[in-house]
């Protein structure tokens, strides 16, 4: 059984561009979330995808967008990058439906703003 | 108030000792509860889920949850140099979606050989 994966596993981006984030999720998974955790904190919710729509979000503007594709696989865009986004990006994919259930997590991505 | 709250530590304990980690949270219809562990540089592993009152023990680990004083704990019996990690505590809040996790900001353990 294949785990989540994530890409790139590092990112250094400039300020003011544009960034997108990828994951795969557990075989059998519908359902993927986003986290944000910035140095010294914990995960903070982005939002939460399944069945290919939006099913939840967090306190992140709107330049925070997401897709989730017909595979379940999910990617994460930043537009406009800030300094303050610097944080390592996580993906966690579930069963929708089982409130609850355990989420596992990607490797995550290491996204710089410099 | 934050939504789950945990002491920042670092909480430091000799090796063989046993280690005990705590965390509180505000949202009384709660159901579920997690305890991850987060190396350097890593992303967060699951180690302990638990649903009702009382213990849950898996080998060293022992997760206690007492909802009435909305309070949940993680213990390490004889604690490794392994164990030195950050102790993330997460609880489901109910709300749009399936599954969504709050996280307290960690507790940094080290174990002392």
């Amino acid at each position: 059984e294949t785990g989540v994966t994530q890409s790139p596993t590092h990112l250094i981006k400039t300020r003011g561009q544009q960034v997108t984030l990828r994951c795969s999720s557990q075989s059998g998974h519908n359902t993927v979330s986003w986290y944000q955790q910035a140095l010294g904190q914990g995960p903070q919710f982005i939002f939460q995808y399944y069945r290919e729509e939006e099913n939840g979000r967090g306190n992140f503007p709107p330049r925070f967008s997401g897709l989730q594709f017909p595979n379940y696989s999910s990617e994460l865009n930043v537009n406009a990058l800030e300094l303050d986004d610097s944080a390592l990006y996580l993906c966690a994919s579930s069963l929708g439906g089982r409130d609850g259930s355990p989420l596992h997590f990607g490797n995550g991505t290491r996204l710089t703003v410099t | 108030q934050k939504e789950v709250e945990q002491n920042s530590g670092p909480l430091s304990v000799p090796e063989g000792a046993i280690a005990s980690l705590n965390c509180t949270y505000s949202d009384r219809v709660s159901q579920s509860f997690f305890w991850y562990r987060q190396y350097s540089g890593k992303s967060p592993e699951l180690i302990m889920s638990i649903y009702s009152n009382g213990d849950k023990e898996d080998g060293r680990f022992t997760a206690q949850l007492n909802k009435a004083s909305q309070y949940v704990s993680l213990l390490i019996r004889d604690s490794q140099p392994s164990d030195s990690a950050t102790y993330l505590c997460a609880v489901n809040v109910k709300g749009q979606g399936a599954q969504k996790l709050v996280f307290g900001q960690g507790t940094r353990l080290t174990i002392n050989p």
